[in-house]
């Protein structure tokens, strides 16, 4: 079966270090997501993807960057660990667009839990 | 600006009981709505989604939720609670003309009392 998974689930790190979290989907989905998700603000998205080699800034960017190499793999890089980016962190994909049936929803990883000390 | 708004941080209810959970969207188009559920330490699940055509739409697990132009809101409804219903509860509105890209309200978690 297709799915999306998330490594680590866990991981802690201290302030300034650089941080990459991998996200790697099998469903050969185009688009993709990082999000975050933080008590009182529900998910917030942080860098999204169309396809290979492009990447789009969200709603809370700074801090992170994206990559994607490839349709399967959009890992996400805290340049410099901050202790305000102690969250947890949601990968997504989804089909483009929304379909002609409007059936284009978007599939979740586990999640990964970051704590930055 | 596109926003999502759910009044409600914390429900808890009796099982057997009837569920509403309220959401409120701000958009300027047709908006594309969704309600997932997130189990504890899970990742978020679809329940059910509405792009057009009959705004009452069901989905999984017994849940339906109604889409209101008028009121600019898609509460989520059941019937009647079952223990395991206990979760958190997020709708979102799709931003933008790519699935995927997302905006969330701030989720109702759900508690269910026996």
């Amino acid at each position: 079966d297709a799915e999306i998974t998330q490594s680590p689930r866990h991981k802690i790190t201290e302030t300034g270090r650089q941080v990459t979290l991998a996200c790697h989907q099998t469903w050969n989905h185009n688009n993709m997501f990082w999000y975050r998700q933080d008590l009182g603000h529900g998910l917030r998205l942080i860098h999204y993807s169309y396809g290979v080699q492009d990447t789009n800034k969200g709603e809370v960017s700074d801090g992170y960057s994206v990559s994607r190499s490839n349709t399967e793999d959009l890992p996400l890089t805290l340049e410099s660990a901050a202790s305000s980016q102690t969250s947890v962190y949601f990968c997504a994909s989804s089909e483009s667009g929304y379909g002609r049936d409007g059936n284009t929803e978007a599939f979740f990883g586990q999640g990964t839990r970051l704590t930055v000390v | 600006a596109q926003s999502v708004t759910q009044p409600d941080i914390h429900i808890t209810v009796s099982e057997g009981a009837s569920l509403e959970l309220r959401c409120n969207y701000s958009y300027g188009a047709t908006p594309y709505l969704f309600w997932y559920v997130q189990s504890p330490g899970q990742g978020l699940q679809l329940l059910l989604k509405y792009f057009s055509g009959d705004t009452l739409v069901q989905g999984i697990k017994g849940f339906e939720a109604e889409f209101k132009r008028s009121q600019s809101s898609f509460n989520l409804r059941k019937p009647s609670v079952h223990w395991s219903d206990a979760a958190e509860y997020f709708c979102a509105v799709g931003a933008g003309n790519q699935g995927g890209k997302l905006i969330f309200g701030q989720g109702t978690e759900l508690s269910v009392k026996p």
